[in-house]
């Protein structure tokens, strides 16, 4: 199963809005609604984002969405705070019952 | 509140064992699926594994770069998960997690993270 492929960075201004894409297969993104997204500052664990492509759990705030077009998922950023600056990772539920990353996008807030 | 905590990591050499446990507390962990990821130092998240509830027959899936190598269990009872590492490669020094999700999707619980080294 390959990574899912994201960009390696994104940039953005503070008050701006960005978008993290996600692209996988029929196997994985296209194939099912069980796309995540993770935020995760240096030295810390991962911080689940957005479940089951567009649910955001309780206490993201609304800044944060997802969205998903056949095979590639998208998180959009937007009002970009600096406290967003981090990495990014897109994770899939796939056809072999296992769960697949992606490589992970650094978003520099400048 | 919900804590995972692993334990168990450590220096090992190429070919050796090593097996890293998570103890949880704080929700229902006999009926939660536990999942392992890792990530190398600089690099991005890699699923490892994970093992469903007794309900769904404790099925195990793994990531193609570690089956038949490491083994995931659990004992219920001690609300512990495992990951047994056996043939350890220097490509499986890693920070290791374990984690779960209180909704059957999204890892919204995760642990500290514990190193694992595969040095000679």
């Amino acid at each position: 199963q390959s990574a899912l492929t994201q960009p390696a960075s994104v940039s953005g201004s503070p008050g701006q809005s960005i978008t993290i894409s996600c692209t996988g297969t029929s196997s994985d993104v296209g194939g099912y609604n069980y796309v995540s997204w993770y935020q995760q500052h240096p030295g810390k664990a991962p911080k689940l984002m957005i479940y089951e492509v567009s649910n955001r759990p309780s206490g993201v705030p609304d800044r944060f969405s997802g969205s998903k077009s056949g095979n590639t998922a998208s998180l959009t950023i937007s009002g970009l705070q600096a406290e967003d600056e981090a990495h990014y990772y897109c994770s899939s539920y796939t056809s072999s019952t296992t769960l697949v990353f992606g490589g992970g996008t650094k978003l520099t807030v400048l | 509140e919900v804590q995972l905590v692993e334990s168990g990591g450590g220096l090992v050499q190429p070919g050796g064992s090593l097996k890293l446990s998570c103890a949880a507390s704080g929700f229902t962990f006999s009926g939660s699926a536990m999942h392992w990821v890792r990530q190398a130092s600089g690099k991005g998240l890699e699923w490892v594994g994970r093992i469903r509830s007794k309900a769904h027959s404790y099925a195990t899936a793994y990531a193609a770069s570690v089956k038949g190598r490491f083994t995931i269990s659990r004992d219920d009872s001690k609300n512990t998960a495992y990951l047994q590492m056996n043939s350890l490669k220097t490509e499986d020094t890693a920070v290791y997690y374990c984690t779960t999700s209180s909704s059957g999707s999204g890892f919204d619980y995760w642990g500290q993270g514990t190193l694992v080294t595969v040095s000679s």
